[in-house]
């Protein structure tokens, strides 16, 4: 199955610093990706679509100067929390569309960064 | 509005059988998912239905009736790694998303 990777897995900062996360499809090449956040015991969140070469979109409440996303390849979208605070700590998972013909482009998601902002 | 109903909590027991019902309201129908997710962990894909009926895999299957707004899956000889929340997901004719809760499934011995 197809497979997507996320890095790092868990990151600790502290407030006002900038993370960066990459999420990369490794063996299908995806034109389009998204961002999701989980906070405990609540469902996904998206925040974004990310599709290669343009700009991302931005669901309604997320801030795109918070949140960058870059979709610079087929199989790499970073996602960039600048200035984190601790109100950004949660789970932030990327997924990659699979191209038709594999279960109707599915979704496949990556295993998720754990972000805490002290 | 766009939205996904499916309870929040579910028991059943361990070699049991368990369904999980999903009923959605949303604006155009591209295919309806199914996922799991572990405590912790990013969801995993289960299955994909576009057409009315019945798809089986191994213990898990998954039913959709386009006309009600209606799916379900069916979880047969439960075991106890199969304590996970089970979401349900359909896309929209923007090709977007949209989820469900998800279900919470707990497994008892």
């Amino acid at each position: 199955g197809a497979v997507v990777s996320q890095h790092p897995s868990w990151v600790i900062c502290k407030s006002g610093t900038s993370v960066k996360i990459e999420c990369r499809s490794l063996d299908f090449q995806a034109t389009t990706m998204f961002w999701y956040r989980q906070f405990p015991k609540q469902s996904l969140m998206l925040m974004a679509t990310s599709n290669e070469g343009s700009k991302a979109t931005y669901e309604q409440g997320v801030e795109k100067d918070k949140f960058l996303i870059n979709h610079a390849s087929l199989t790499l979208s970073t996602l960039t929390v600048t200035s984190a605070h601790p109100e950004d700590s949660s789970f932030y998972i990327c997924s990659a569309r699979s191209p038709a013909g594999d279960g109707g482009e599915t979704q496949y998601f990556g295993p998720g960064t754990r972000l805490l902002v002290l | 509005g766009q939205n996904i109903d499916q309870p929040t909590e579910m028991t059943a027991t361990e070699g049991a059988i368990v369904q999980i019902n999903c009923t959605y309201q949303t604006s155009g129908f591209n295919g309806l998912f199914w996922y799991q997710q572990h405590a912790g962990e990013a969801p995993t894909f289960l299955s994909y239905n576009v057409l009315d009926g019945l798809e089986e895999k191994g213990r898990f299957s998954s039913f959709l009736s386009r006309s009600k707004g209606y799916s379900y899956l069916l979880l047969k000889e439960l075991q106890m790694k199969d304590s996970a929340s089970y979401l349900c997901a359909v896309r929209d004719s923007n090709y977007q998303l949209i989820w469900g809760a998800g279900t919470k499934l707990i497994i008892k011995p």
